[in-house]
Protein backbone atom coordinates (compact mmCIF):
# COMPACT_ATOMS: atom_id res chain seq x y z
CA UNK A 1 0.00 0.00 0.00
CA UNK A 2 1.70 3.01 -0.83
CA UNK A 3 1.41 6.18 1.57
CA UNK A 4 1.95 8.95 -0.58
CA UNK A 5 0.15 8.96 -4.12
CA UNK A 6 1.77 11.12 -7.02
CA UNK A 7 -0.28 12.38 -10.12
CA UNK A 8 0.03 12.62 -13.17
CA UNK A 9 2.42 9.93 -14.16
CA UNK A 10 3.98 12.03 -16.84
CA UNK A 11 3.23 16.28 -18.16
CA UNK A 12 3.87 17.95 -21.28
CA UNK A 13 4.48 21.35 -20.57
CA UNK A 14 5.30 24.07 -23.39
CA UNK A 15 7.92 26.78 -22.11
CA UNK A 16 6.73 29.43 -19.97
CA UNK A 17 3.62 27.19 -18.98
CA UNK A 18 2.87 26.45 -15.69
CA UNK A 19 3.14 22.86 -14.26
CA UNK A 20 1.48 21.17 -11.74
CA UNK A 21 2.20 17.97 -10.11
CA UNK A 22 -0.31 16.56 -7.18
CA UNK A 23 -0.05 14.16 -4.38
CA UNK A 24 -2.16 13.01 -1.64
CA UNK A 25 -1.28 11.03 1.72
CA UNK A 26 -3.41 9.24 4.36
CA UNK A 27 -1.07 8.77 7.85
CA UNK A 28 -2.65 12.47 9.63
CA UNK A 29 1.13 12.27 11.35
CA UNK A 30 3.45 12.55 8.63
CA UNK A 31 4.58 16.03 9.18
CA UNK A 32 7.16 17.02 6.49
CA UNK A 33 6.16 17.24 2.78
CA UNK A 34 9.25 17.54 0.85
CA UNK A 35 9.74 17.38 -3.06
CA UNK A 36 12.78 15.92 -4.67
CA UNK A 37 13.63 16.55 -8.98
CA UNK A 38 15.92 14.11 -10.40
CA UNK A 39 17.70 14.54 -13.55
CA UNK A 40 18.56 11.43 -15.44
CA UNK A 41 21.87 9.91 -13.94
CA UNK A 42 21.79 11.83 -10.67
CA UNK A 43 20.12 11.00 -7.35
CA UNK A 44 17.30 12.73 -6.35
CA UNK A 45 17.86 16.44 -4.30
CA UNK A 46 15.83 18.44 -2.74
CA UNK A 47 13.85 21.22 -4.71
CA UNK A 48 11.47 22.55 -1.81
CA UNK A 49 9.82 21.10 1.64
CA UNK A 50 6.65 22.65 3.78
CA UNK A 51 5.36 21.53 7.18
CA UNK A 52 1.68 21.02 7.77
CA UNK A 53 1.70 24.47 9.71
CA UNK A 54 1.31 26.58 6.48
CA UNK A 55 -0.81 26.63 3.66
CA UNK A 56 1.71 27.76 0.88
CA UNK A 57 5.51 27.94 0.49
CA UNK A 58 7.26 29.70 -2.43
CA UNK A 59 11.05 29.12 -3.51
CA UNK A 60 11.19 31.37 -6.69
CA UNK A 61 9.53 29.54 -9.72
CA UNK A 62 8.49 26.94 -7.37
CA UNK A 63 5.69 26.99 -4.65
CA UNK A 64 3.83 24.34 -3.06
CA UNK A 65 0.14 24.44 -1.83
CA UNK A 66 -1.10 22.45 1.20
CA UNK A 67 -4.54 21.25 2.00
CA UNK A 68 -4.13 19.71 5.22
CA UNK A 69 -7.82 18.87 6.18
CA UNK A 70 -7.69 17.48 2.11
CA UNK A 71 -4.54 15.98 3.06
CA UNK A 72 -3.55 17.21 -0.55
CA UNK A 73 -0.38 18.48 -1.37
CA UNK A 74 1.08 20.20 -4.95
CA UNK A 75 3.84 21.46 -6.69
CA UNK A 76 3.63 24.21 -8.55
CA UNK A 77 6.14 25.29 -11.23
CA UNK A 78 5.53 29.08 -12.74
CA UNK A 79 7.57 29.81 -16.28
CA UNK A 80 8.53 25.99 -16.74
CA UNK A 81 11.77 26.02 -18.64
CA UNK A 82 13.34 23.54 -20.37
CA UNK A 83 15.95 23.19 -17.99
CA UNK A 84 13.19 21.88 -15.50
CA UNK A 85 12.71 18.98 -17.26
CA UNK A 86 13.22 15.86 -14.49
CA UNK A 87 11.34 13.13 -12.56
CA UNK A 88 9.75 14.99 -9.57
CA UNK A 89 8.79 12.74 -6.43
CA UNK A 90 6.87 14.00 -3.56
CA UNK A 91 7.51 12.71 -0.41
CA UNK A 92 6.18 12.58 3.33
CA UNK A 93 7.47 11.65 6.64
CA UNK A 94 7.44 11.85 10.26
CA UNK A 95 9.99 13.52 11.65
CA UNK A 96 10.57 12.38 15.41
CA UNK A 97 10.11 8.28 13.47
CA UNK A 98 13.52 8.19 12.08
CA UNK A 99 13.00 10.57 9.76
CA UNK A 100 12.23 7.88 7.54
CA UNK A 101 10.94 9.25 3.76
CA UNK A 102 8.04 7.20 2.24
CA UNK A 103 7.71 8.48 -1.27
CA UNK A 104 5.51 8.97 -4.78
CA UNK A 105 5.82 7.08 -7.47
CA UNK A 106 6.96 9.82 -9.77
CA UNK A 107 6.03 12.65 -12.31
CA UNK A 108 8.54 12.54 -15.60
CA UNK A 109 8.15 15.85 -16.77
CA UNK A 110 9.23 17.30 -20.31
CA UNK A 111 8.90 21.21 -20.75
CA UNK A 112 9.01 21.55 -24.64
CA UNK A 113 10.84 25.01 -25.84
CA UNK B 1 29.79 20.12 0.27
CA UNK B 2 28.06 17.06 1.69
CA UNK B 3 28.32 14.04 -0.32
CA UNK B 4 26.94 10.53 -0.16
CA UNK B 5 28.79 8.03 -2.57
CA UNK B 6 27.85 4.38 -3.51
CA UNK B 7 30.74 2.61 -4.70
CA UNK B 8 29.88 1.60 -8.20
CA UNK B 9 27.57 3.28 -10.79
CA UNK B 10 26.67 -0.09 -12.93
CA UNK B 11 27.00 -3.40 -11.71
CA UNK B 12 25.92 -6.43 -13.96
CA UNK B 13 25.84 -9.62 -11.92
CA UNK B 14 24.74 -13.27 -12.43
CA UNK B 15 21.77 -15.57 -10.78
CA UNK B 16 22.58 -16.56 -7.25
CA UNK B 17 25.82 -14.64 -6.70
CA UNK B 18 25.74 -12.88 -3.54
CA UNK B 19 26.50 -8.90 -4.35
CA UNK B 20 27.27 -5.93 -2.28
CA UNK B 21 26.35 -2.35 -2.32
CA UNK B 22 28.40 -0.01 -0.34
CA UNK B 23 27.48 3.55 0.33
CA UNK B 24 29.73 6.00 2.50
CA UNK B 25 28.35 9.50 3.67
CA UNK B 26 30.39 12.17 5.15
CA UNK B 27 28.06 14.61 6.99
CA UNK B 28 27.94 12.20 10.21
CA UNK B 29 24.41 11.69 9.86
CA UNK B 30 22.94 9.40 11.92
CA UNK B 31 19.93 7.93 9.80
CA UNK B 32 20.87 6.26 6.63
CA UNK B 33 18.48 4.15 3.91
CA UNK B 34 18.53 1.93 0.90
CA UNK B 35 15.93 2.46 -1.93
CA UNK B 36 14.41 0.90 -5.00
CA UNK B 37 13.75 2.58 -7.59
CA UNK B 38 11.65 1.66 -10.59
CA UNK B 39 9.70 3.11 -13.15
CA UNK B 40 5.83 3.95 -11.85
CA UNK B 41 7.00 2.64 -8.38
CA UNK B 42 8.74 5.32 -7.47
CA UNK B 43 11.98 5.17 -5.06
CA UNK B 44 10.66 2.45 -1.85
CA UNK B 45 12.71 1.26 1.38
CA UNK B 46 14.16 -1.59 1.67
CA UNK B 47 16.02 -1.03 4.87
CA UNK B 48 17.39 1.92 6.87
CA UNK B 49 19.61 2.28 10.11
CA UNK B 50 19.66 5.22 12.93
CA UNK B 51 22.21 4.30 14.24
CA UNK B 52 25.70 2.24 13.91
CA UNK B 53 24.89 -1.87 13.88
CA UNK B 54 20.59 -1.08 14.17
CA UNK B 55 18.05 -1.38 11.38
CA UNK B 56 15.15 -2.01 10.64
CA UNK B 57 13.14 -3.41 7.81
CA UNK B 58 11.45 -1.10 5.10
CA UNK B 59 9.05 -1.72 2.97
CA UNK B 60 10.28 -4.34 0.48
CA UNK B 61 13.02 -6.42 2.51
CA UNK B 62 12.76 -9.76 1.06
CA UNK B 63 15.67 -10.81 -0.69
CA UNK B 64 18.13 -8.13 1.36
CA UNK B 65 20.20 -7.45 3.97
CA UNK B 66 22.25 -4.63 5.50
CA UNK B 67 25.12 -4.15 7.85
CA UNK B 68 26.23 -0.93 9.54
CA UNK B 69 30.24 -1.10 11.29
CA UNK B 70 30.59 2.48 10.89
CA UNK B 71 28.47 5.24 11.27
CA UNK B 72 29.60 6.65 7.76
CA UNK B 73 28.85 3.12 5.99
CA UNK B 74 26.29 1.59 5.23
CA UNK B 75 26.00 -1.86 2.71
CA UNK B 76 22.98 -3.36 0.92
CA UNK B 77 23.52 -7.57 0.35
CA UNK B 78 21.75 -9.30 -2.10
CA UNK B 79 22.21 -12.76 -0.83
CA UNK B 80 20.95 -14.61 -3.90
CA UNK B 81 20.36 -11.96 -6.83
CA UNK B 82 17.83 -13.26 -9.05
CA UNK B 83 16.43 -11.46 -12.15
CA UNK B 84 13.34 -9.29 -10.33
CA UNK B 85 16.12 -7.26 -8.53
CA UNK B 86 17.55 -5.84 -11.62
CA UNK B 87 17.29 -2.02 -10.60
CA UNK B 88 18.56 1.49 -9.55
CA UNK B 89 19.64 1.37 -5.73
CA UNK B 90 19.65 4.65 -4.36
CA UNK B 91 21.32 5.32 -0.56
CA UNK B 92 20.55 8.37 1.06
CA UNK B 93 21.58 9.77 4.61
CA UNK B 94 19.91 12.13 6.65
CA UNK B 95 19.86 13.81 10.31
CA UNK B 96 17.16 12.26 13.29
CA UNK B 97 14.86 14.70 12.18
CA UNK B 98 15.15 17.00 14.83
CA UNK B 99 16.56 20.81 14.69
CA UNK B 100 15.10 21.56 11.88
CA UNK B 101 17.52 20.09 9.35
CA UNK B 102 15.72 17.35 7.47
CA UNK B 103 16.78 16.79 4.41
CA UNK B 104 17.86 13.90 2.46
CA UNK B 105 20.64 13.40 0.86
CA UNK B 106 20.99 10.76 -1.85
CA UNK B 107 24.13 9.42 -3.40
CA UNK B 108 24.07 8.97 -7.84
CA UNK B 109 22.66 5.46 -7.62
CA UNK B 110 24.12 1.88 -8.41
CA UNK B 111 22.01 0.40 -11.79
CA UNK B 112 22.26 -3.59 -11.18
CA UNK B 113 21.62 -5.85 -13.99
CA UNK B 114 21.34 -9.57 -12.90
CA UNK B 115 21.28 -12.10 -15.65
Amino acid sequence: QQQVKQSPQSLIVQKGGISIINCAYENTAFDYFPWYQQFPGKGPALLIAIRPDVSEKKEGRFTISFNKSAKQFSLHIMDSQPGDSATYFCAASILYNFNKFYFGSGTKLNVKP
Amino acid sequence: DVKVTQSSRYLVKRTGEKVFLECVQDMDHENMFWYRQDPGLGLRLIYFSYDVKMKEKGDIPEGYSVSREKKERFSLILESASTNQTSMYLCASSLYGGGGRTEAFFGQGTRLTVV
